[in-house]
């Protein structure tokens, strides 16, 4: 089964709030990748962590890796509508090159 | 630049009939996948490749066999389907693992009834 738990499930803001999305492992994780899925669209890739610690930032979105690389977060600053849809953490999972996904956080935003 | 493309992008099946999906990626890329999405699952590999000529199972690889004869090519097959694979299958490849980001394909709509 999957190793990383994405947290919360939903979650509905108003336009403006702001919204953070949690991706959780048991295990150490090598890398770890987001991706947005827009609704009736295809998972699109966002960014990419490796560092321990690391921090990225992409305008309103800020990435974060934590230092033991267990758990990784995905925070947006005041949400606009066009950030709708299904965000997805993603990692390899052992050598052979699976690419395992979390179940991903619905993200509505009411205008 | 086509990326990823997967055809059929829409079909419906009785059940036990059979059909194959494709994927063809035109970026050279080494691996690639197959998921399946349903609701509330997120996204889960039934199979991948790592290369021409190799295929390896996934999390949920019963009732689905794969085939990479051709780098650029990648075919998802169910050989008697079943209303429980009723899903959205996505095909995706990347460069290698562990470095780069993934394509994802446009996703086929499959209803088996």
């Amino acid at each position: 089964g999957q190793q990383v738990m994405q947290i919360p499930q939903y979650q509905h803001v108003q336009e403006g709030e702001d919204f953070t999305t949690y991706c959780n492992s048991s295990t150490t994780l090598s890398n770890i990748q987001w991706y947005k899925q827009r609704p009736g669209g295809h998972p699109v890739f966002l960014i990419q962590l490796v560092k321990s610690g690391e921090v990225k930032k992409q305008k309103r979105l800020t990435f974060q890796f934590g230092e033991a690389k267990k758990n990784s977060s995905l925070h947006i600053t005041a949400t606009q509508t066009t950030d709708v849809g299904t965000y997805f953490c993603g990692y390899i999972r052992g050598s052979q090159g699976n690419l395992i996904f979390g179940k991903g956080t619905k993200l509505s935003v009411k205008p | 630049n086509a990326g990823v493309t997967q055809t059929p992008k829409f079909r419906v099946l009785k059940t036990g009939q059979s059909m194959t999906l494709l994927c063809a990626q035109d970026m050279n890329h080494e691996y690639m996948y197959w998921y399946r999405q349903d609701p509330g699952m997120g996204l889960r590999l039934i199979h991948y490749s790592v290369g021409e000529g190799t295929t390896a199972k996934g999390e949920v690889p019963d009732g689905y066999n794969v085939s990479r004869l051709k780098k650029q090519n990648f075919l998802l097959g169910l050989e008697s389907a079943a209303p429980s694979q009723t899903s959205v299958y996505f095909c995706a490849s990347t460069y290698y693992t562990g470095g780069t980001e993934a394509f994802f394909g446009q996703g086929t709509r499959l209803t088996v009834v």
